[in-house]
């Protein structure tokens, strides 16, 4: 049963337009979120976290929002550029864990010039 | 300061037989962990070691073991290998276990196994 969701395999989205990236979870113990990225050939990459005791993160053109009660969070990419084009993991870790990290299947942005 | 680093980048076994890959850490980062990522899929936590020591597991059998050196190299072991353990093999070193420590991921080793 997967407790972290990415539902959306891919996105296309227009340079210098907004990426929205979501994800859903199912388990209420999580209390901090991370997205990554991977680039073909590359390991995952931190991108931008977010603690359950916040709803909103902003790391230059990356802002992830936490909606608690509705259990989703999703990560925003304005403008996108050509460069951001990866495969982007949301992931998940609870309360007390020892950092091992609960992977979403990841979501496949192309962004087109 | 060199990144992390893993061991080989492809490799190719046969169902029944016995796997190491390598994964060599950053300076400095006492924990390695281990994850499997397969096809179409997000990574899957294998196991993490934290000063040689094995420190938490995932939902894995004990054919998937691990050692961690002193020097920052590690290793995971697999034996009697089975058709659905082809996957993409991803380590990750960091300064210690947990929070606020990040967790700085290798290129992974791609295995196959026919």
């Amino acid at each position: 049963d997967q407790q972290v969701k990415q539902n959306s395999p891919s996105l296309s989205v227009q340079e210098g337009r907004i990426s929205i990236l979501n994800c859903d979870y199912t388990n209420s113990m999580f209390d901090y979120f991370l997205w990554y990225k991977k680039y073909p050939a590359e390991g995952p990459t931190f991108l931008i976290s977010i603690s359950s005791i916040k709803d909103k993160n902003e790391d230059g053109r990356f802002t992830v929002f936490l909606n608690k009660s509705a259990k989703h969070l999703s990560l925003h990419i304005v403008p996108s550029q050509p460069g951001d084009s990866a495969v982007y993991f949301c992931a998940a870790m609870g309360r007390g864990s020892q950092g091992n990290l609960i992977f979403g299947k990841g979501t496949k942005l192309s962004v087109k010039p | 300061e060199t990144g992390v680093t893993q061991s080989p980048t492809h490799l190719i076994k046969t169902r029944g037989q016995q796997v190491t890959l390598r994964c060599s850490s950053q300076s400095g980062h006492n924990t390695v962990s281990w994850y499997q990522q397969a096809l179409g899929q997000g990574p899957q936590f294998i196991f993490q070691y934290y000063r040689e020591e094995e420190n938490g597991r995932g939902n894995f059998p004990p054919r998937f073991s691990g050692l961690q050196f002193p020097n920052y190299s590690s290793e995971l072991n697999v034996n009697a290998l089975e058709l659905d353990d082809s996957a993409l093999y991803l380590c990750a070193s960091s300064l210690g276990v947990g929070l606020p420590y990040e967790q700085y991921f290798g290129p992974g080793t791609r295995l196959t196994v026919t």
